[in-house]
């Protein structure tokens, strides 16, 4: 398995652009997380999902974030406008589900790099 | 909700010694404990992890030990090499959540 694939790696804008971060997930799992890593407050979670549905979205900072999974296999993550304060890498992860209430791992992307000027 | 602190922020050790990082929850619900490593410009990947109805779990040079009573668990790695340089991250999560809440990371860095 390709692992998570996340794209693009790099993204460089300019303060008031539209961002859209992608990620492909593992096959066959069920669970979907999007978090933000910075030196300031390390990595947060921004929203997950489960089968496609959005369980919790409190961690999206603001209206400006917006997160979609229209289906098992894509999730975006979008900013807009964007602001130099969003500046972090940002992380998609999967996780399966073996047994219902038990946590499982997650498999962590390679990260894309956000720089909003 | 729960709160994970861990410790050492920065660990230096020389190549061939041990290295032990501590982390310590709060909500006595936690039951899962997985460890990540986070190499420059990568993401997490997992490296071990433990759940509450064990206390240690060893696999090659890495080993992490549970104590429920006292809220804290360990990371331990033998015989370091410059290859374990990198920032590791300990999580707790329990049944019902699959929002795992992460430590701050510990930098380790191994001289050779």
């Amino acid at each position: 398995d390709a692992g998570v694939i996340q794209s693009p790696r790099h993204e460089v804008t300019e303060m008031g652009q539209e961002v859209t971060l992608r990620c492909k997930p593992i096959s066959g799992h069920d669970y979907l997380f999007w978090y933000r890593q910075t030196m300031m407050r390390g990595l947060e979670l921004l929203i997950y999902f489960n089968n496609n549905v959005p369980i919790d979205d409190s961690g999206m900072p603001e209206d400006r974030f917006s997160a979609k999974m229209p289906n098992a296999s894509f999730s975006t993550l979008k900013i807009q406008p964007s602001e130099p304060r969003d500046s972090a890498v940002y992380f998609c992860a999967s996780s399966p589900q073996r047994l219902a209430g038990i946590p499982n791992e997650q498999y962590f992307g390679p990260g894309t790099r956000l720089t909003v000027t | 909700g729960e709160n994970v602190e861990q410790h050492p922020s920065t660990l230096s050790v020389q190549e061939g010694d041990s290295a032990v990082i501590k982390c310590t929850y709060s909500d006595s619900a936690s039951n899962y404990f997985p460890w990540y490593k986070q190499e420059l410009g990568k993401g997490p990947q997992l490296i071990i992890d433990i759940r509450s109805n064990v206390g240690e779990k060893k696999d090659q040079r890495i080993a992490v030990t549970l104590n429920k009573t006292a809220k804290h668990f360990s990371l331990h790695i033998t015989e370091t090499q410059p290859e374990d340089s990198a920032v590791y991250f300990c999580a707790a999560s329990k049944g019902g959540s699959y929002i795992p809440t992460f430590g701050r990371g510990t930098s380790l860095i191994v001289h050779p």
